[in-house]
């Protein structure tokens, strides 16, 4: 079964704080994804990542920058969280060339 | 940009079928895709169907696909409390080549009333 986890399930953090979230899949997926989650809203991408050292802007990626240094890993980082970036964080992955996304459990982010 | 429209709520008693509705805008797409996302979790693929296909069953799920409407539908038969969850609906945007994303729509929340 492909596996994507995401290093915490919840977070609470204060505004200003630099912020890393991190997501690793087993699967050797050349593909990863960084989704925001809002009520209403459904899902946003943020930034995705074909391949290690490569990253394209998704539609909201204001405010976040993405490092994949390995392909099994693809973090997410808030240079200084602000409270309208609380929300609930998923990381996706798959094969290139393949449409099927997997997810990982996302990470409920509070920022105060 | 491409957009994937949704009802945002289905509130049905244990037992019934559930019909989740989904619209898409672009007409090429290849691929439209169905995931579950139960509470505290994330996105789980429930079922997908290419382009070519008007139907796809698989057990208490079936999935319709209008092209010319640009419609696209899960029914859920024997509807049980288990299946309470948001539902999304998701069209593949192609951006050449092998490259492309999902687009997703605001996902619809299937409440299951014993």
């Amino acid at each position: 079964d492909v596996k994507v986890t995401q290093s915490s399930r919840y977070l609470v953090k204060r505004t200003g704080e630099k912020v890393f979230l991190e997501c690793v899949q087993d699967m050797d997926h050349e593909n990863m994804f960084w989704y925001r989650q809002d009520p209403g809203l459904g899902l946003r991408l943020i930034y995705f990542s074909y391949d290690v050292k490569m990253k394209e802007k998704g539609d909201i990626p204001e405010g976040y920058s993405v490092s994949r240094e390995k392909k099994e890993r693809f973090s997410l980082i808030l240079e200084s969280a602000s409270t309208n970036q609380t929300s609930m964080y998923l990381c996706a992955s798959s094969f290139a060339g393949e449409h099927t996304q997997y997810f990982g459990p996302g990470t409920r982010l509070t920022v105060l | 940009g491409e957009d994937v429209e949704q009802s945002l709520f289905l509130s049905v008693r244990e037992g019934d079928s559930s019909v989740i509705n989904c619209t898409y805008t672009d007409s090429s797409s290849t691929y439209l895709y169905w995931y579950k996302q139960e509470p505290g979790a994330g996105l789980q693929l429930l079922t997908y169907i290419f382009s070519n296909m008007d139907m796809k069953q698989d057990q208490r799920l079936t999935v319709l696909l209008n092209k010319k409407d640009k419609h696209l539908s899960l029914r859920i038969a024997d509807t049980q409390t288990g299946d309470s969850a948001i539902y999304f609906c998701a069209e593949w945007e192609n951006y050449g080549g092998s490259q492309g994303n999902l687009i997703f729509g605001k996902g619809t929340k299937l409440s299951v009333k014993p």
